[in-house]
């Protein structure tokens, strides 16, 4: 089982729509959690770092289910320039222990 | 502009040649990683250096070797690489490391180096 897990999509879906992503981990050792962007061909790039009590940054929201380990984004009013891959990233306590998912890929159409 | 700077940006050698790639970050921070991404795979973390010290390698086979002059660059060094070594190589830094410091978990990455072995 990979330790961080992500539905690869593609998810292709129309603008102004509402899309959630879910990552799950498999070490309840996990310390911090972010999601990542990267668009094609670039490097990634910090989306948000996700709280344990939820937090929201504009259309984006991120939750954390430290039971059941998944962290989840939500993106609302989706726009065109959405289109990328969504990478979730989690970090255990060991200082250089950070591991990317595999990434979902997102499709805004107009 | 990124932080980051990576180069080169594209890079295509033999198996028999030797070539190192270049990263330098302009932002300060103390922790420099290289990651390697191949298609339709999650990124790997190669190595990880804290304050020119190397402090994380992942298993990475010889052939690459990883050089820290100083907290602001990092190399890759490669010789006798196999096609399979094709990929994006990510340089990437941290205020500190990641996990032993508060806010040291942001990444930054560079544009990355695209490596093709033929």
């Amino acid at each position: 089982r990979k330790e961080v897990e992500q539905d690869p999509g593609p998810f292709n879906v129309p603008e102004g729509a509402t899309v959630a992503f879910n990552c799950t981990y498999s070490n309840s050792a996990s310390q911090s959690f972010f999601w990542y962007r990267q668009d094609c061909r670039k490097e990634p790039k910090l989306l948000m770092s996700v709280y344990s009590s939820g937090n929201e940054d504009g259309r984006f929201t991120a939750q954390l289910n430290r039971a059941s380990q998944y962290i989840s984004l939500l993106i609302r009013d989706s726009k065109l320039s959405d289109s990328a891959t969504y990478l979730c990233v989690v970090r255990y306590s060991s200082a250089s222990k950070i591991i990317f998912g595999s990434g979902t890929r997102l499709s805004i159409r107009p | 502009e990124t932080g980051v700077t990576q180069t080169p940006r594209h890079l295509v050698m033999g198996m028999t040649n030797k070539k190192s790639l270049k990263c330098e970050q302009h932002l300060g921070h103390n922790a420099m990683y290289w990651y390697k991404q191949s298609a339709k795979k999650p990124l790997e973390l190669m190595f990880v250096y804290n304050f020119k010290e190397q402090t994380e390698n992942n298993s990475v086979p010889s052939r690459f070797s990883p050089e820290c002059p100083n907290s602001s660059h990092l190399f890759l060094h490669l010789h006798t690489l196999q096609p399979e070594d094709s990929a994006l190589y990510l340089c990437a830094s941290s205020l500190g490391l990641a996990g032993a410091t508060p806010g040291g978990g942001e990444l930054f990455f560079g544009e990355g180096s695209r490596l093709t072995v033929l």
